[in-house]
């Protein structure tokens, strides 16, 4: 069974880089699939952040490009996240997740890790 | 690019029928079967419930159902029951070769 583990710092100062990793078990990370990130700031709604496939081609949500970047490491089974001058905004529960291409299925998620920005 | 557009709050009593809207443009939903629909209880992730407009993983019960018309996309649960409480987002592809996500809708089971 595919599983994915978010896993990084719960705490970041502002204007500092938030980094996170996502762990996949169970399946290979170049078995043909976007891998992705999402967000939930406390009490809000989900926020695409964007996508990567395993050749390393990725796509941006417009309002975060100038921000994030997500990279892939095929040997580690992982792919990651970097989110660049975060301010208190930026505070929210990530989840990494799985999409099968050409589809919008996208069905194993990560159980979510909470990231707080605060000095 | 905006975020869908969904109800916030929905509601209906066991056994009834809901339908949840979600509105785009004709550069996401307008254009695209690839919409997807997901339930969130409180704490947990996200969970899949229809994918490609109309289409059900397997496991989820088939009272939940989609559609698209236009620019706006439908997420229907019939029969409703107590555990179906709980945040509905809608998902689309874009013309910019990017996903947005709809505010959510909290549904409430009476």
């Amino acid at each position: 069974q595919l599983q994915l583990r978010e896993s990084g710092p719960g705490l970041v100062k502002p204007s500092e880089t938030l980094s996170l990793t996502c762990t996949v078990s169970g399946g290979s990370i170049t078995s043909g699939y976007y891998w992705g990130w999402i967000r939930q700031p406390p009490g809000k709604g989900l926020e695409w952040i964007g996508e990567i496939y395993y050749d390393g081609n990725s796509y941006y949500s417009p309002s975060l490009k100038r921000r994030a970047s997500i990279s892939v490491d095929t040997s580690k089974n992982q792919f990651s996240l970097n989110l660049h001058f975060v301010t208190a905004a930026d505070t929210a529960v990530f989840y990494c997740a799985r999409r099968t291409q050409s589809s919008s299925w996208m069905g194993y998620w990560g159980q979510g890790t909470q990231v707080t920005v605060s000095s | 690019q905006s975020a869908l557009t969904q109800p916030a709050s929905v509601s209906g009593s066991p056994g009834q029928s809901i339908t949840i809207s979600c509105t785009g443009t004709s550069s996401d939903i307008g254009l695209y079967n690839y919409v997807s629909w997901y339930q969130q209880q409180p704490g947990k992730a996200p969970k899949l419930m229809i994918y490609d407009v109309n289409n059900r993983p397997s496991g989820v019960s088939n009272r939940f159902s989609g559609s698209k018309s236009g620019n706006t996309a439908s997420l229907t649960i019939s029969g409703l029951q107590a555990e179906d409480e709980a945040d509905y987002y809608c998902n689309s592809y874009t013309s910019s070769g990017t996903w947005v996500f709809g505010g959510g809708t909290k549904l409430t089971v009476l």
